[in-house]
């Protein structure tokens, strides 16, 4: 069984601060892995996906994240946080399946990430 | 442009009653998904097809039921067996390859009285 633990529900920081948003993940498989961000009262877009290879990935806006297999982590980063940044990320972890299946994805419980001033 | 649609945004019912969420896509993905999504609890999966004419339970699937009739298309109705149906539903597509990475639709907001 997959999970995922996403710490800290509600995160603030300033505008132009470090962004750093935390995952940990449970697979008994290599992992597929994933954020997205969700505006309020829309649905997820993809912000950067790992699957294999390079173990730092660079996605949209801005924001990276480096799989860490010794540590089971994905952090999300982003070097200088905007107001537009202000929104709910999501972590997820795929079972990975095989081609001519679907997979399912297992997500965290999300983190709020709020921006101030 | 291509994308997934869901309709209504909001949705507003009596208890006891049943009602349809619509998906469609224009993807040309053969899988698509149904997620719950409650404050604090992240998405939880409800159904999944992998093609027409076929769809898996997922975590929580009890109190909803679905259909594929249509490979652009697979609506959800929530039940009156489901106890709790007030939530933000999303449905997702992707295709069956090595990845599978899920496109999200917009959601659909159901309120029941």
């Amino acid at each position: 069984a997959q999970s995922v633990t996403q710490l800290g529900s509600h995160v603030s920081v300033s505008e132009g601060a470090l962004v750093l948003l935390r995952c940990n993940y449970s697979s008994s498989v290599p992992p597929y892995l994933f954020w997205y961000v969700q505006y309020p009262n829309q649905g997820l877009q993809l912000l950067l996906k790992y699957t294999t290879g390079a173990t730092l990935v660079k996605g949209i806006n801005g924001f990276e994240a480096e799989f860490k297999k010794s540590e089971t982590s994905f952090h999300l980063t982003k070097p200088s946080a905007h107001m537009s940044d202000a929104a709910e990320y999501f972590c997820a972890v795929s079972d990975r399946g095989y081609t001519g299946t679907a997979s399912k994805l297992t997500f965290g419980t999300g983190t709020r990430l709020q921006v101030t001033l | 442009d291509g994308g997934i649609t869901q309709s209504p945004k909001y949705l507003f019912r009596k208890e006891g009653q049943n009602v349809t969420l619509s998906c469609e896509q224009n993807l040309n993905h053969d899988a698509m998904y149904w997620y719950r999504q409650d404050p604090g609890q992240g998405l939880r999966l409800i159904y999944y097809s992998q093609i027409v004419n076929d769809f898996q339970k997922g975590d929580i699937a009890e109190g909803y039921s679905v259909s594929r009739e249509k490979k652009e298309s697979f609506p959800l109705t929530v039940t009156s067996a489901q106890k709790n149906p007030t939530a933000f539903y999303l449905c997702a597509s992707s295709n069956l390859d090595y990845y599978n990475e899920q496109f999200f639709g917009p959601g659909t907001r159901l309120t029941v009285l």
